[in-house]
């Protein structure tokens, strides 16, 4: 099982402002990158899928990044809000999803 | 296409009692994932699927949990003489088999089941 880290565990944000959060892992056997969104009482609902170094995928205000190389990826949220409110989770596939703890945003209107 | 069908979605056990968790997969997926979300933590994997076949039971405690995925029906993660501790949200999710070519490819989460023991 690999090891996933998110940082920050917990971030609040003002409506309207933009964020950004990280997901390191580690880059050696690296497949793939996969990001979700998780609500409260729901399931993990797929954002993105990553696999190239360099990778860029936006869907909506959410927008990602990849370095295979160093081992990271930022998820940016643009102009934040409050239905962002969530958990994002990020989880590396080694044909096995590892999941990182989550980074929680709440947005303040 | 249903998504991935979890039930029941809440399920109360006495200790020592059996718990009976079930996973129908998306149509066309092979492979499913068990995770265990204890109370204030993130997704732990549990144990990853094919049919007829356990790929990987690594993060699958040792005793009294164990977990099927037959030909036929649903996979079924199964919980025996259930203890307190055991109390904890558990996700099933379900993908096309992932290989060099399909790691793209996205894994769908059911609704999850919610255990308590008491």
């Amino acid at each position: 099982i690999l090891n996933v880290e998110q940082s920050p565990q917990s971030l609040h944000v003002q409506e309207g402002d933009s964020t950004n959060f990280t997901c390191s892992f580690p880059s050696s056997n690296f497949y793939a990158l996969h990001w979700y969104r998780w609500e409260t009482a729901k399931s993990p609902e797929a954002l993105f899928v990553m696999t190239l170094n360099g990778d860029e995928k936006k869907k909506g205000r959410i927008s990602a990044t990849l370095n295979t190389k160093e081992g990271y990826s930022y998820l940016y949220i643009k102009g934040s809000q409050p239905e962002d409110s969530a958990t994002y989770l990020c989880a590396v596939n080694d044909y096995k999803l590892s999941f990182g703890a989550g980074t929680t945003v709440t947005v303040r209107a | 296409n249903a998504g991935v069908m979890q039930n029941p979605r809440h399920l109360v056990r006495r200790r020592g009692q059996e718990a009976r968790l079930r996973c129908s997969p998306m149509k066309g997926h092979s492979h499913v994932y068990w995770y265990r979300q204890l109370p204030e933590e993130g997704l732990k994997f549990m144990v990853y699927l094919q049919k007829e076949n356990i790929i990987d039971e690594s993060g699958m405690p040792k005793e009294r949990f164990s977990a099927e995925f037959p030909k036929e029906g649903p996979s079924i993660l199964r919980i025996q003489q259930v203890v307190r501790g055991d109390s904890a949200a558990y996700f099933c999710a379900s993908s096309p088999p992932w290989d060099r070519r399909g790691f793209g490819t996205e894994a769908f989460f059911g609704q999850g089941t919610r255990l308590t023991v008491v």
